[in-house]
């Protein structure tokens, strides 16, 4: 079975903070990807990873950044929490194309007070 | 650009009675379809998926889509819904392009009552 692991289900940080989330799969995939969701809003993509040391940006890249060093893991840096940025986030991976099924972490509930 | 409308943010059903949760698209050529499924403090879970084809899916848990190019839609059907899935529901569309990622729909809540 793929397994997408994210390093915390709950993380309260204060603003100002420089916040880490990590994301491990164990598939060998080729790309990642970095989703926030929020009430009403889905699923809004953040950074997506197609190799390792490859980033493209998404819809919403403002306010963070990413790492891929290792192709098993793929890190979302808020370099500076802000209280908009309370959200759950969802990490996901998939193989080759587009049409291969994303298979997604239990996501990290982040607060930022 | 492509876009993806769930136009239905809640729903309630009754168990037992069919379910059809709606999504249209937007996209110029033939799109990949996919419908995932959020139970609560889950990540998401893949459901079905449309490439080319048929254009009945026939998907895990019961769940069958219907592609209609004609109408740009992909609308997920359930013809005797079950308590277990009350749950979040996500319409996403794909372009054939290596290096893209998936546009999320802003999902439908389903509740099942009793």
């Amino acid at each position: 079975d793929v397994k997408v692991t994210q390093s915390s289900r709950y993380l309260v940080k204060r603003t100002g903070e420089k916040v880490f989330l990590e994301c491990v799969q164990d598939m060998d995939h080729e790309n990642m990807f970095w989703y926030r969701q929020d009430p009403g809003l889905g699923l809004r993509l953040i950074y997506f990873s197609y190799d390792v040391k490859m980033k493209e940006k998404g819809d919403i890249p403002e306010g963070y950044s990413v790492s891929r060093e290792k192709k098993e893991r793929f890190s979302l840096i808020l370099e500076s929490a802000s209280t908009n940025q309370t959200s759950m986030y969802l990490c996901a991976s998939n193989r080759g194309g587009p049409y291969n099924e994303q298979f997604f972490g239990p996501g990290t509930r982040l607060t930022v007070l | 650009a492509q876009s993806v409308t769930q136009p239905d943010i809640h729903i309630t059903v009754s168990e037992g009675a069919s379910l059809e949760l709606r999504c249209n698209y937007s996209y110029g050529a033939t799109p990949y379809l996919f419908w995932y499924v959020q139970s609560p403090g889950q990540g998401l879970q893949l459901l079905l998926k449309y490439f080319s084809g048929d254009t009945l899916v026939q998907g895990i848990k019961g769940f069958e889509a219907e592609f209609k190019r004609s109408q740009s839609s992909f609308n997920l059907r359930k013809p005797s819904v079950h308590w277990s899935d009350a749950a979040e529901y996500f319409c996403a569309v794909g372009a054939n392009q290596a290096g893209t990622a998936l546009i999320f729909g802003k999902g439908t809540t389903l509740s099942v009552s009793s």
